[in-house]
């Protein structure tokens, strides 16, 4: 069965470097997301990524952050300079289309943590 | 705004039933039910596009009240695979489709 994947599975980084947190949809799909989970706490959106471009952004969602598909298959969430508060579970979901099936797959996420 | 959740935990025994409800103040199109285990990704379980209608995966239900603005998810016969954290989430503005905004979250555990 097709599945979300994304690298790397935990990714340690220092207070104020870039990450890049990388992402593999399902290959028929058209609609990318992003969202992240605090630990203990619920999933919170991020971004969502339609025909090369950002349909929807949360608040949380600020200057320094940005997303990219730059081939075919990969969608990327880049964190400028990352903060303690970034460190959370990021999690990329996909879904085929935006109006008729509306199902949103998740990948298994990518742990974040700043020091 | 974020839909509220109720119960916010459950303990059950294997065999026992189970009812989660997920309500909004805003007017709802859709409810989207996912299931996350520890540690893992939320797991798509159904989404309920229409009021009333009720859908089923497993022995797991769900209904979907657009007039109470209220959505319920069943949990018959229980097993211990149910465990986890079952999340809500609605679409925002009013539409069936788009960003989620989950609930947060309702705790199952389940004993044998």
């Amino acid at each position: 069965e097709p599945e979300v994947t994304q690298t790397p599975s935990h990714q340690v980084t220092q207070m104020g470097q870039e990450v890049i947190l990388r992402c593999v949809p399902i290959s028929n799909h058209l609609y990318f997301y992003w969202y992240r989970q605090i630990l203990g706490q619920k999933v919170e959106f991020l971004v969502s990524f339609y025909n090369n471009e950002i349909s929807e952004k949360s608040e949380i969602f600020d200057d320094q952050f940005s997303v990219e598909r730059p081939d075919g298959s990969n969608f990327t969430l880049k964190i400028r300079s990352t903060k303690l508060e970034d460190s959370a579970m990021y999690f990329c979901a996909s879904s085929l289309t935006y109006r008729d099936l509306h199902e949103q797959y998740f990948g298994p996420g990518t742990r974040l943590t700043v020091t | 705004q974020q839909p509220v959740q109720s119960p916010q935990a459950v303990i059950l025994r294997e065999g026992e039933d189970a009812v989660i409800n997920c309500s909004s103040s805003k007017a709802l199109y859709s409810v989207h039910w996912y299931r996350q285990k520890h540690g893992e990704a939320p797991v798509f379980l159904m989404i309920l596009l229409k009021g009333g209608e009720q859908k089923g995966h497993e022995k797991i239900s769900a209904s979907f009240n657009e007039k109470k603005q209220q959505s319920s998810l069943y949990l018959t016969a229980s097993q211990l695979s149910y465990s986890g954290t079952y999340f809500c989430g609605t679409p925002a503005g009013g539409t069936s489709y788009g960003k989620l905004t989950f609930g947060q979250g309702t705790i199952l555990t389940v004993h044998p």
